[in-house]
């Protein structure tokens, strides 16, 4: 399997713009996990899905971010406008056996904001 | 609410040395805990998954415990090589009101000289 996949690798945008993060889980996996990581905070969890269904949508800093999931091999994280403070890296992951099976991440997505 | 704390902070040893890194939690209702580790710019990788009914887990050179009780875990690293080198974040899977919740620790970041 080729893991969790997501893209852009790296993003380096305007404050202001819009930025689109996407994952591909690993397949047969039901749940999906957007994380954010800084320095400072640590690893946060924004939003995650099980069965294709956002169930936790607490860590989402702000209206200007969102997420979907519209089907079993796809989901975006979406900010807009973005802002400076937005830098981070975001990790997407999933698992199977529910929510409570062993977690897999992606590469994750470093974006920079200017 | 859960709190995840990892001690050491930052650890140096020899080549060769058998080390143990620490994770403690607040919270006792707990589904799972898992260890990771990350290498800089990478994303996460899975290192051992701990059933809240499991004692222990073992890997290869790793072997991680687990006392619900006490809310501690350790991973224990036999005969480290320069490749250990990484940061370790230890994760504990928690119940919630909605669905449950994936809480990081801070990280060990560990360094193995040659």
């Amino acid at each position: 399997d080729a893991g969790v996949i997501q893209s852009p690798r790296h993003e380096v945008t305007e404050m202001g713009q819009e930025v689109t993060l996407r994952c591909k889980p690993i397949s047969g996996h039901n749940s999906l996990f957007w994380y954010r990581q800084t320095m400072m905070r640590g690893l946060e969890l924004l939003i995650y899905f099980n069965n294709n269904v956002p169930i936790d949508d607490s860590g989402m800093p702000e209206d200007r971010f969102s997420a979907k999931m519209p089907n079993a091999s796809f989901s975006t994280l979406k900010i807009q406008p973005s802002e400076p403070r937005d830098s981070a890296v975001y990790f997407c992951a999933s698992s199977s056996g529910g929510t409570t099976g062993e977690l897999f991440f992606g590469e994750g997505s470093r974006l920079t904001v200017l | 609410k859960q709190e995840v704390t990892q001690i050491p902070a930052a650890l140096s040893v020899p080549e060769g040395e058998n080390l143990v890194l620490n994770c403690s939690f607040t919270d006792s209702a707990i589904y799972n805990l898992q260890w990771f580790r990350q290498d800089p710019g990478k994303g996460l990788t899975s290192l051992l998954l701990i059933q809240s009914s499991q004692r222990e887990q073992t890997s290869g050179r790793l072997n991680a415990s687990l006392d619900k009780s006490s809310g501690r875990s350790t991973l224990y690293i036999a005969a480290s090589q320069p490749g250990d080198s990484a940061t370790y974040l230890c994760a504990v899977r928690r119940r919630m009101e909605y669905g449950n919740k994936l809480v990081f620790g801070a990280g060990t970041i560990l360094r193995v000289k040659s």
